[in-house]
């Protein structure tokens, strides 16, 4: 299975903060990679897919870039609605994989 | 709008079994794929599996082999995922997805005698 690593697991922030979230696949996945934003008992809301595809409805604030092993997630300007937990899944090979998540809390 | 309208939380004891389910709305059942995705604080998303809802074939991750069947009723455009052998560690919240963008709401499977 491809693996997928998130850093780092928990960001302390401030609203108006530039966030910035990583990933890392343990092979090439090309651009097979989504972010997605969990709130506590909400099902995943998907954020960014193909690795820098802004999903229909979501807030231009967030922006997703790289390619191959290396992935970003950056908020632009922190909303206390931002507040969450945030997980790259590739979805390269056909058995999907999950990073184990990065939470952001306010200072 | 797409919906994916899961069933309601389970609680089980150990050794039995449950069957959850995941009624599609809003597109055509049969044009995508199913799958299904294991939550838990300490493993955190795991991939199960996906079900072909045409043709009802399935592929599995290893790691839940003889642990989870997955079937789907087309007439009804529902898909199923029954889970065997329960034990405490299968206890965590469920979701079907179709593709990456449409996840149900998630059912917690609670396993305790």
């Amino acid at each position: 299975d491809i693996q997928m690593t998130q850093s780092p697991s928990l960001l302390s922030v401030s609203v108006g903060d530039r966030v910035t979230l990583n990933c890392k696949a343990s092979q090439n996945i090309y651009k097979n990679l989504a972010w997605y934003q969990e709130k506590l008992g909400e099902a995943p809301k998907l954020l960014i897919y193909n690795a820098n595809t802004l999903q229909t409805g979501i807030p231009s604030r967030f922006s997703g870039t790289g390619s191959g092993a290396d992935f970003t997630l950056t908020i632009s300007s922190l909303q206390p609605e931002d507040v969450a937990t945030y997980f790259c899944q590739q979805y390269y090979s056909g058995s999907w994989t999950f990073g184990g998540g990065t939470k952001l809390e306010l200072k | 709008q797409v919906q994916l309208q899961q069933s309601g939380a389970e609680l089980a004891k150990p050794g039995s079994s449950v069957k959850i389910s995941c009624k599609a709305s809003g597109y055509t059942f049969t044009s995508y794929y199913m799958s299904w995705i294991k939550q838990t604080t300490g493993q955190g998303l795991e991939y199960i599996g996906f079900i072909n809802t045409e043709s009802g074939g399935a592929n599995y991750n290893e790691k839940f082999k003889g642990k989870a069947t997955l079937t789907v009723d087309k007439s009804s455009s529902t898909a199923f995922m029954q889970l065997s052998s329960l034990t405490p560690d299968d206890s965590a919240v469920y979701y079907c997805a179709r593709g990456i963008n449409y996840w149900g709401q998630g059912v917690m499977v609670t396993v305790s005698s």
